[in-house]
């Protein structure tokens, strides 16, 4: 079972705010990824981390930004948010090593008024 | 970029019914995955692959690794209302990111 959470797990907010969203994981993870899916389609991926202090754009772009202070911690920003930023963000983690399984959390769907 | 073709997208199925998706690529691949995503859940692991011809069981659900490593294949024998959802494959290339196909749907009919 997977020690993964996110926070809020759904949140409806006007064109223009500012928010974060919360993934915290408590296996000691290294890796931390998110991934923008909309419902029912592929999941993309628009942020990952190798580790503290290190963070690196996937292949989706995104406007939005994220930090790694704390290995448990992988935090997701958006500086203004828009109605095309509606979707589901899901967050995931995995140890370093040869195995590829990432462990996901729950995700937080945003929707942008 | 490198792409995961999954198929079928959606498949409507009778309880008791075995049901069978693959996913394919151009490319070859050092790892397949399978998850499992239930209605605003995160996907969960169902299977994960490391060989070519790799055959894995986890209850009803068995997959391979194909021998070509371009693709791989998932059953569920005698399928049953709580395997609705959406399935996904994810494989990763050597040297490169794990990707994930488009998903297969899968309902059951009524």
């Amino acid at each position: 079972e997977a020690d993964i959470y996110q926070t809020p797990r759904y949140l409806v907010i006007g064109t223009g705010k500012k928010i974060t969203l919360e993934c915290s994981q408590t296996m000691g993870h290294d890796k931390m990824y998110w991934y923008q899916q909309d419902p029912g389609m592929e999941l993309h991926l628009i942020h990952y981390s190798y580790g503290v202090n290190s963070t690196e754009k996937g292949d989706l772009s995104s406007e939005s930004t994220v930090s790694r202070i704390r290995t448990e911690h992988f935090p997701l920003t958006l500086e203004s948010a828009r109605p095309s930023h509606t979707s589901q963000y899901l967050c995931a983690s995995r140890p370093t090593g040869e195995n590829d399984v990432q462990y996901f959390g729950p995700g937080t769907r945003l929707t942008v008024l | 970029g490198q792409q995961l073709n999954q198929s079928p997208q959606s498949m409507f199925i009778q309880e008791g019914e075995d049901v069978s998706m693959n996913c394919t690529s151009s490319s070859i691949f050092n790892t397949w995955l399978w998850y499992k995503q239930d209605p605003g859940e995160g996907p969960v692991l169902l299977i994960a692959l490391y060989k070519a011809g790799e055959l894995t069981s986890n209850g009803r659900l068995t997959a391979q690794f194909g021998i070509t490593r371009k693709d791989s294949f998932l059953n569920i024998s005698a399928s049953i209302p709580s395997d609705v959802g959406i399935y996904f494959c994810a494989g990763r290339r050597v040297a490169s990111k794990i990707i994930f196909g488009s998903g297969t749907r899968l309902s059951i009919r009524p």
